[in-house]
């Protein structure tokens, strides 16, 4: 059965960093593009970031120069490290695997709350 | 960017009947390569993760019952529910991937 584990995940001071991590079992991580999608409390869907099965990467405007995907194929892993944090970055943080289809499907997300 | 919108932003539909959500893209997400709209549909439930329900539009998950169905193409899309069930309940978007940013609908609240 494929899953997505995300974590690392808490509470960070505004200009703080944290790093997300998405393990991935049941299918080989670096076959499919991957994204990350965020949901601020009581909001809809922002997409944040992918990264296609051949590494190259995307970013919304508003994360760009501020957070970084990368993936560790050994580890099967997915990262989002997160630099700059501010307020409007508070969110359930998703991983999501790009089926063939071309659709995602998601992990349960983890939850970062940026404060001071 | 590929803006989504989404219509209406909350419907009430009795049990039994049918729901009918619209999303309008900004430009077309049609490639005329492989003639298919890049265009998903997900169902959200509170304190779940978005579900996806249908891809290119029109094709069906394996799994989601056949009283969801997609359709549309260009940049008009609907996502119908020809039977609504309790269990339908929920919150759903629409994305398009046919260039990024990915962009979502801002969703639609399915009530009974």
């Amino acid at each position: 059965e494929e899953q997505l584990l995300e974590s690392g995940g808490g509470l960070v001071q505004p200009g703080g960093s944290l790093r997300l991590s998405c393990a991935a079992s049941g299918f080989t991580l670096s076959d499919h593009g991957m994204s990350w999608v965020r949901q601020a409390p009581g909001k809809g869907l922002d997409w944040v970031a992918h990264i296609t099965n051949d590494g190259s990467t995307f970013y919304a405007d508003s994360v760009t120069g501020r957070f970084t995907i990368f993936r560790d194929n050994s580890r099967n892993t997915l990262y989002l490290q997160m630099d700059s944090l501010r307020a409007e970055d508070t969110a359930l943080y998703y991983c999501a695997k790009q089926v063939s289809a071309g659709g995602f499907n998601w992990g349960q997300g983890t939850l970062v709350t940026v404060s001071s | 960017d590929i803006v989504m919108t989404q219509s209406p932003d909350s419907l009430a539909v009795s049990l039994g009947e049918r729901a009918t959500i619209n999303c309008k893209s900004g430009q077309s997400v049609f490639s005329s390569s492989n003639n298919k709209n890049y265009l998903a549909w997900y169902q959200q439930k509170p304190g779940q993760p978005p579900k996806l329900l249908i891809c290119w539009a029109s094709t069906r998950e394996s799994g989601v019952p056949d009283r969801f169905s997609g359709s549309g193409s260009g940049t008009d899309f609907t996502l119908s529910i020809s039977s609504l069930q309790v269990e339908d309940v929920a919150v759903y978007y629409c994305q398009q991937y046919y260039q990024t940013p990915f962009t979502f609908g801002q969703g639609t609240k399915l009530e009974i």
